[in-house]
């Protein structure tokens, strides 16, 4: 257990749908970032929060948001889903905002699109 | 754009033998850290190196991040099955950029 927990571990939806994934981080930490991972794209940052406030946004959809709240757990939305939106998104954690020393991921979300 | 590179992207090898895998970039990296990630799982963190000629040494494993920080290697020695996953390097520059990955397979 890494200590950061992600539900649901699975989600099978229709595409048009919606979904929320839900993030708790590491005890401690402030920091949450949202990875989105395919066979073909890899691991793609998608947004950062830190206390609460965005940090940092990378290849976030405009159909995708997020927020962080005053207890630090995350939500990543996920509206209009599509057929390609299938993939493991990750949470992670860390005590600061900075990139130095690494991150602790979640166990993912798998989702599937059909 | 800032990109890293990881070769092999496959690698298959038998229980025992050594392997060495490797992370590159064009890009100067603050920093740089390796993860192992197993099938349905996360990545889990191994190691960040700081310093450019930085070697650290994780049990059977060993990694080194080059001079000029644009590149690092991870060297396992006598691999065993419970090796066997994706492992991915992440650079940092302002923000931290994974690579693709190797996939190592070891076999009993």
């Amino acid at each position: 257990d890494s200590g950061v927990t992600q539900t649901p571990k699975h989600l099978i939806t229709a595409t048009g749908q919606r979904v929320t994934l839900r993030c708790s981080p590491r005890s401690g930490d402030l920091s949450v970032y949202w990875y989105q991972q395919s066979l073909d794209q890899g691991l793609q940052f998608l947004i950062q929060y830190y206390n609460g406030e965005e940090r940092a946004k990378g290849n976030i959809l405009e159909r995708f948001s997020a927020q962080q709240f005053p207890d630090l757990h995350s939500e990543l939305n996920l509206s209009s889903l599509e057929l390609g939106d299938s993939a493991l998104y990750f949470c992670a954690s860390s005590v600061d905002g900075g990139p130095g020393y690494g991150y602790t991921f979640g166990s993912g979300t798998r989702l599937t699109v059909v | 754009t800032q990109l890293l590179e990881q070769s092999p992207q496959f690698l298959s090898i038998q229980e025992g033998e050594n392997l060495t895998v490797y992370c590159n970039s064009s890009s100067v990296f603050s920093s740089l850290q390796w993860y192992r990630q197993e099938p349905g799982e996360g990545p889990v963190l191994l190691v960040t190196v700081v310093t450019g000629g930085e070697v650290k040494k994780l049990k059977r494993l060993t990694f080194q991040f080059g001079d000029a920080r644009k590149d690092s290697s991870l060297h396992i020695t006598a691999a065993q099955p419970g090796d066997t996953g994706l492992y991915l390097c992440a650079g940092n520059y302002d923000k931290v950029i994974f690579g693709p990955g190797t996939s190592l397979s070891v076999i009993p």
